[in-house]
């Protein structure tokens, strides 16, 4: 079954506030991905970590790879009305196969003016 | 650039019906990923192909097969559809094991009736 955990499930927020979500898993990740998906597309990779306390930025979008190695953050400053969509957190478990991403069941975002 | 496409876009087919959800990528990479998600509950593996002539199950490959003739291509088999098949699946593709990554398609929603 499905290890990922991911919250939170929706966030409402208003234009320009900072909005921060997390994954955790029950078993120790060597691989943490974030995506974002738009309505009608597919998932489009943000940010990519692969060592334990890592922390990555792209633009206003921040990720760190937890130091237990069971979790992982993002946050997105200062949100603007194109940040909507649903927001997927990956990874991998040390002890499955190269191929194998977990998914978590993502975080909706609304930005309202 | 075309990256991973995916055809059809929408699908609707009968229960028992058959039919193959095309994939191919244009990127030369050598691992080829099958998701399929459904609503809440982010996305879920159902094979993967680390190079042409060799393909692994993923977590929910019950109902599919597919075959990896080609680098390019990756198609996604269902045999005797099942309402249960209902989802929006997705293919993806990436370059490496040190770069897992994944470029995913717009996807495909198919819906059995």
């Amino acid at each position: 079954g499905q290890q990922l955990n991911q919250s939170p499930q929706s966030m409402f927020i208003q234009e320009g506030e900072d909005v921060s979500m997390n994954c955790t898993s029950s078993s120790i990740f060597n691989t943490w991905l974030w995506y974002k998906q738009d309505p009608g597309e597919g998932p489009v990779l943000l940010i990519a970590l692969y060592k334990a306390g890592e922390l990555t930025s792209n633009g206003r979008l921040t990720a760190q790879f937890g130091i237990t190695r069971k979790d992982s953050f993002l946050n997105i400053s200062a949100s603007i009305p194109s940040d909507v969509g649903i927001y997927f957190c990956a990874g991998r478990a040390e002890a499955d196969s190269w191929g194998k991403f977990q998914f978590g069941a993502g975080t909706q975002v609304v930005v309202t003016p | 650039n075309a990256g991973v496409t995916q055809t059809p876009k929408f699908r609707i087919l009968k229960i028992g019906q058959s039919m193959t959800l095309q994939c191919t990528q244009d990127m030369n990479h050598n691992y080829m990923y099958w998701y399929r998600q459904d609503p809440g509950m982010g996305l879920k593996l159902i094979y993967y192909s680390v190079g042409a002539g060799i393909t692994d199950k993923g977590e929910v490959p019950n109902g599919y097969n597919v075959s990896r003739s080609t680098t390019e291509d990756f198609p996604l088999r269902l045999e005797l559809a099942a309402p249960s098949q209902t989802s929006v699946y997705f293919c993806a593709s990436s370059y490496a094991r040190e770069s897992p990554e994944a470029f995913f398609g717009q996807g495909t929603r198919l819906t059995v009736v």
